[in-house]
């Protein structure tokens, strides 16, 4: 079946710092790459997201990489502020709706 | 524009119940799909419906069952409740093609006693 991991599983840096956190999939139809951010207590909310014909799209301080020759694709966070401290799942789309496990960001001030 | 509503927003029962949880997707959206959250794994996969169909469904066992209306609204029913279905359920709407650009809604709390 489908298979999608994320790494790391948790991610701390100091305010200011650049984040990035990879998802890897193994499904090759898969041509639509979101990732969602869920802030404690708080549903998921989407927060960028890109298709297979695009390598890279950026929106102010995150940005998302896709290589789909090597299947897998990464969000990128600049200058982090303690509000980016959330949980951040991406979900490559081919077929069944699988979420990778998480990624817990903090942000420490 | 309202956005996904679940209801209840909590649950308390019991071993061997069945329950019903409701999802009313954004308007316009003909898409419902449905997860299960829990501490440590991530959003589980149950099913997608759109236009009142079953389009896609993960690997949970047939005690999870859903259903979509011709309204769009979605219910998941859960049969012989066990301790290990206490879980957050998610539902989340798109609008037209599958698993874009998902809206989801606060979730039903289920604790199964």
């Amino acid at each position: 079946g489908e298979n999608v991991e994320q790494h790391p599983s948790t991610l701390s840096v100091q305010e200011g710092d650049s984040a990035v956190i990879k998802c890897t999939y193994s499904d090759s139809a898969s041509n639509y790459f979101p990732w969602y951010k869920q802030e404690l207590g708080k549903r998921p909310q989407l927060i960028i997201d890109i298709r297979s014909n695009v390598g890279e799209k950026k929106d102010q301080r995150i940005a998302v990489t896709l290589n789909k020759t090597a299947k897998h694709f990464s969000l990128h966070i600049t200058e982090t502020q303690p509000e980016d401290s959330a949980v951040y799942f991406c979900a490559p789309q081919g077929g069944k709706l699988i979420f990778g496990q998480g990624t817990e960001l903090s942000v420490k001030p | 524009k309202a956005g996904v509503t679940q209801t209840p927003r909590y649950l308390i029962k019991t071993r061997g119940q069945q329950v019903t949880l409701s999802c009313s997707p954004i308007s316009g959206h003909r898409s419902v799909s449905w997860y299960q959250q829990t501490p440590g794994q991530g959003l589980q996969f149950l099913f997608e419906y759109f236009s009142e169909t079953q389009r896609n469904k993960g690997n949970f066992p047939g005690r999870f069952s859903g259903r979509q209306f011709s309204n769009s609204r979605s219910e998941m029913n859960v049969s012989t409740l066990e301790l290990g279905d206490s879980a957050l359920y998610l539902c989340a709407s798109s609008q037209d093609r599958k698993g874009e650009k998902l809206f989801f809604g606060s979730g039903t709390q289920l604790s199964v006693l």
